[in-house]
């Protein structure tokens, strides 16, 4: 069975700080994918990373796919209380069924 | 467009009982999904169909059952509803079967007494 570690589970920062949320596996996947989820509310995709070693930016939010495609990481700059929520990494272990293995996720409170 | 549509959204059920999740989506995609939210265990996929005509289980699919009625609409049932079964259902839709982004509706929260 895959599962993906996603760390930390709770992060709780004032606002101006920089945080990492890691998503961590021992298997390999075609593709990863990262959702923020509002409460009451379904996720909604932020970014999908496919190639080892990608990088890719969302203004303020950095994500990274590891170069084995086994892990990646999700940076944000300067937190604002607008980017509260619960994010989730979700690693698709093929690429042709849609197929998703969703992390635990990592819910995030930027206090002003 | 309304997107993906789920209802109920609030549902409390006595263990035993029967019930049907709907699903419904206005994007014309192929592929369709529904999964479960616990606390601290992510979305945990339950059945999918990556076309009209297909259903394929997930990773726990025990209890339930699903059909694909249209490209549309995707039903998910508990012919016997069980306290474990208590949790948010999310339905979500894609293109098509692959690596694309999955829509998903407002989500139904399943109580079993």
């Amino acid at each position: 069975t895959q599962l993906l570690e996603q760390s930390p589970q709770f992060l709780s920062i004032q606002e101006g700080e920089n945080l990492t949320v890691y998503c961590n596996s021992s298997s390999v996947f075609s593709s990863l994918q990262w959702y923020r989820q509002e409460p009451g509310e379904g996720p909604v995709l932020l970014v999908t990373v496919v190639t080892g070693g990608e990088v890719k930016k969302l203004k303020r939010l950095t994500f990274q796919f590891g170069d084995a495609r086994k892990d990646s990481s999700l940076h944000i700059t300067a937190a604002q209380p607008g980017d509260t929520g619960l994010y989730l990494c979700a690693g698709a272990p093929s690429s042709n069924t849609g197929k998703l293995i969703f992390g635990q996720g990592t819910t995030l409170q930027v206090k002003p | 467009n309304a997107g993906v549509t789920q209802t109920p959204k609030f549902q409390v059920l006595k263990t035993g009982q029967s019930m049907t999740l709907q699903c419904a989506q206005d994007m014309n995609h192929n592929s369709m999904y529904w999964y479960r939210q616990d606390p601290g265990m992510g979305l945990r996929l339950i059945y999918y169909s990556a076309s009209e005509g297909t259903t394929d289980k997930g990773e726990v699919p025990n209890g339930y059952n699903v059909s694909r009625l249209n490209k549309r609409e995707f039903s998910l049932r508990l012919e016997s509803a069980a306290p474990s079964q208590t949790s948010v259902y999310f339905c979500a839709s894609s293109a098509l079967a692959g690596i694309y982004e999955q829509f998903f509706g407002p989500g139904t929260r399943l109580t079993v007494l």
